[in-house]
């Protein structure tokens, strides 16, 4: 059973850069789509963007600029950049698997990190 | 695409029927979700293209509607069904979400 893990550091300062990997493990990380959303604390969700294991990524407009996605498939990991970071950046950061037969729709998610953004 | 859900808070009680609607600011054809999340997990998918029920989901969650009105049905709640849930369109780049219905005991 494929399962999805997030990692990296919970606090970040402002103006530096938020670094997430997602590991999946029980499972290739090839031939899948992933994205990653987030969800500042007590708030809605926000779609960050997907990236497919060959490297092609999609970003939302609103976070476009300052945001990278990377994937390594010799580790089983895909990951997050997110430069330039605010307050407006603490939230909990899920990544997930996108399913192959309904497009967008995950069929496979991580448990979520938080981070947050203070000095 | 803005969405909007209402109620964006209610009080039921175990075996009422709960009705939860999901409206986008201009049309979605059938490319919507709806997402139950609990506090501390990860959004669990419920339904996707509008009314197709994700496998496992219980059959009490139904949804309904296309372009750009939409409902999410819970016939005959249940005590682990206290959550918030969430409307996702799919049709325009980037996927958005509502606000979010929050669902507690009455």
């Amino acid at each position: 059973q494929v399962q999805l893990q997030e990692s990296g550091p919970g606090l970040v300062k402002p103006s530096e850069t938020l670094s997430l990997t997602c590991t999946v493990s029980g499972g290739s990380i090839s031939g899948y789509y992933y994205f990653w959303i987030r969800q500042p604390p007590g708030k809605g969700l926000e779609w960050i963007g997907y990236i497919y294991y060959t490297g092609s990524t999609n970003y939302n407009p609103s976070l476009k600029g300052r945001l990278t996605m990377s994937v390594d498939t010799s580790k089983n990991q895909f990951s997050l950049k997110l430069r330039s970071v605010t307050a407006a950046d603490t939230a909990v950061y899920y990544c997930a698997r996108i399913n192959r037969e309904q497009w967008l729709i995950p069929d496979c998610w991580g448990q979520g990190t938080l981070v947050t953004v203070s000095s | 695409i803005q969405l909007t859900q209402s109620p964006s808070s209610l009080s039921a009680s175990v075996g009422d029927r709960v009705t939860i609607t999901c409206r986008a600011s201009q049309g979605v054809s059938s490319y919507l979700a709806w997402y139950q999340q609990k506090p501390g997990k990860a959004p669990k998918l419920l339904i996707y293209a509008a009314s197709t029920l994700e496998s496992g989901v219980p059959s009490r969650f139904s949804g309904s509607g296309s372009g750009t009105d939409f409902t999410l049905t819970i016939s005959g709640l249940q005590p682990e069904d206290f959550a918030t849930y969430y409307c996702q369109q799919l049709n325009s780049y980037p996927p958005t979400f509502g606000p979010g219905t929050k669902v507690d005991i009455k």
